[in-house]
């Protein structure tokens, strides 16, 4: 069984703080994938990350960055310097295959409030 | 514009009634995807299609109906609503997955808030 697990489900931080968003997964599979996804309050799902199970190389995008550690099955989401646009739902997934099918199970997702 | 688009956006009615969500997209993508949002709950996975006719159940299928005739459209039918399946639909597409480790982001419509009386 496959489990994402986001243990934060409200966080609140001035602007320009950091902020780190948890996600812990549970999977006995060898390859499988991770996701985030951010949902502001328009309502749209946009895509901001994939990581499959062999590359466990940090990534930094701009104020975003990633921390991928296998070895404590989690996913870990910062963002430097927060601003007012980043308050959104964001939603950890996680996708292995199932069958014949890859199957995506997403987290219930951590509430970003950024206070100006 | 190339994307994927649902309609309605927002839709009220009764219990007992037919519903029928659309979704649409461009980017003739194998894969379609239909999911529920609920809080407390994240997006729960209603129906999905591998390609045209060919559709599987999801974690949440019961009361669903869906159907995919064409690459690009994948309706989801409630056929007689309940007013446990208000919800905001979402309808996602990917790419076929390519070889080795390779695996596409799925991209989601803008939603379909329902409203069950």
């Amino acid at each position: 069984a496959q489990k994402v697990t986001q243990a934060q489900t409200e966080i609140s931080v001035v602007e320009k703080e950091d902020v780190t968003l948890d996600c812990v997964y549970e999977t006995r599979d060898t390859t499988y994938y991770l996701f985030w996804y951010k949902q502001p309050p328009s309502g749209e799902l946009v895509f901001l990350i994939r990581r499959n199970s062999f590359d466990e190389q940090n990534e930094i995008s701009g104020r975003y960055s990633w921390n991928f550690q296998k070895s404590t099955s989690s996913f870990n989401f910062t963002i430097t310097a927060s601003q007012v646009v980043d308050s959104a739902v964001y939603f950890c997934a996680l996708s292995e295959r199932e069958g014949g099918y890859q199957k995506v199970t997403f987290g219930i997702g951590t509430k970003l409030q950024v206070i100006p | 514009d190339a994307g994927i688009t649902q309609s309605p956006r927002y839709k009220i009615t009764e219990t007992g009634r037919q519903v029928t969500l659309m979704c649409h997209q461009t980017w003739s993508h194998s894969y379609m995807f239909w999911y529920r949002q609920d809080l407390g709950h994240g997006l729960r996975l209603i129906y999905y299609s591998a390609a045209a006719d060919i559709t599987d159940k999801g974690e949440v299928p019961d009361g669903y109906v869906v159907s995919r005739s064409k690459t690009e459209n994948f309706p989801l039918t409630l056929e007689s609503a309940t007013r446990s399946q208000t919800s905001v639909y979402f309808c996602a597409s990917r790419v076929l997955a390519g070889g080795g480790n390779s695996y596409n982001e799925q991209f989601f419509g803008p939603g379909t808030r329902l409203t069950v009386l």
